[in-house]
């Protein structure tokens, strides 16, 4: 079944206006991360947020955590035509002992900013 | 610094054909992470796998699915016997150790007619 749950499914806004994506989540988590995939082509990675962590910022990203309400926010500022794609939250699990570990995604965002 | 390079890119098998696709990660990376990706769907978790080990194959079917990373060369899923379910694009990732961001390879989209 899928951890993550993305909303909206779908959005489009004009190009300069914020975008805010939502993602909720299952079970406990160590990190959520966030991906974008452009049609047709792999994910590719945006940022990564820690369980103990509540926000963090990468360039025109910011990125919130509520471990208590089991979700996380992507917040996309001054959008660009660029920045059409579809965006995934992904999970992994604190059952995992090791570093690295299998990720667990959403079904994703489309964004579309219209030029 | 090549990325995590999958090929092929387009794959056409009739049902009943094996299908085999490869995925070389990016330099260095030991960890390989196979996902399946239906239309408007997320990436399906398959299996991952460290050189010569699967480490989880949780989310691989039973049947007609296998995965190896052999210790030179590239990481090979196969898919035995394909029917029209197997319709996807299959992605793989890596990542180095002791990491929790993983690389994508560009996918390969199989069709089965």
């Amino acid at each position: 079944s899928q951890q993550g749950e993305e909303d909206p499914q779908a959005l489009s806004i004009q190009e300069g206006e914020n975008a805010t994506m939502n993602c909720s989540y299952k079970t406990s988590i160590n990190n959520l991360q966030w991906y974008r995939q452009n049609s047709g082509r792999g994910l590719v990675h945006l940022i990564l947020i820690r369980s103990n962590e509540r926000e963090k910022h990468s360039g025109r990203l910011r990125v919130t955590l509520d471990t208590s309400k089991k979700s996380s926010s992507l917040l996309i500022t001054a959008s660009r035509a660029a920045d059409t794609a579809s965006y995934f939250c992904a999970t992994d699990p604190p059952s995992y002992t090791g570093a690295n570990s299998k990720l667990t995604f959403g079904k994703g965002i489309t964004l579309s900013v219209r030029p | 610094n090549a990325g995590v390079m999958q090929n092929p890119r387009h794959l056409v098998r009739r049902r009943g054909q094996e299908a085999r696709l490869r995925c070389s990660p990016m330099k260095g990376h030991s960890h390989v992470y196979w996902y399946r990706q239906l239309p408007e769907e997320g990436l399906k978790f398959m299996v991952y796998l460290q050189k010569e080990n699967i480490i989880d194959e949780s989310g691989m079917p039973k049947e007609r699915f296998s995965a190896e990373f052999p210790k030179e060369g590239p990481s090979i899923l196969r898919i035995q016997q394909v029917v029209r379910g197997d319709s996807a694009a299959y992605f793989c990732a890596s990542s180095p150790m002791q990491s929790k961001t993983q690389y994508f390879g560009p996918g390969t989209r199989l069709l089965v007619l």
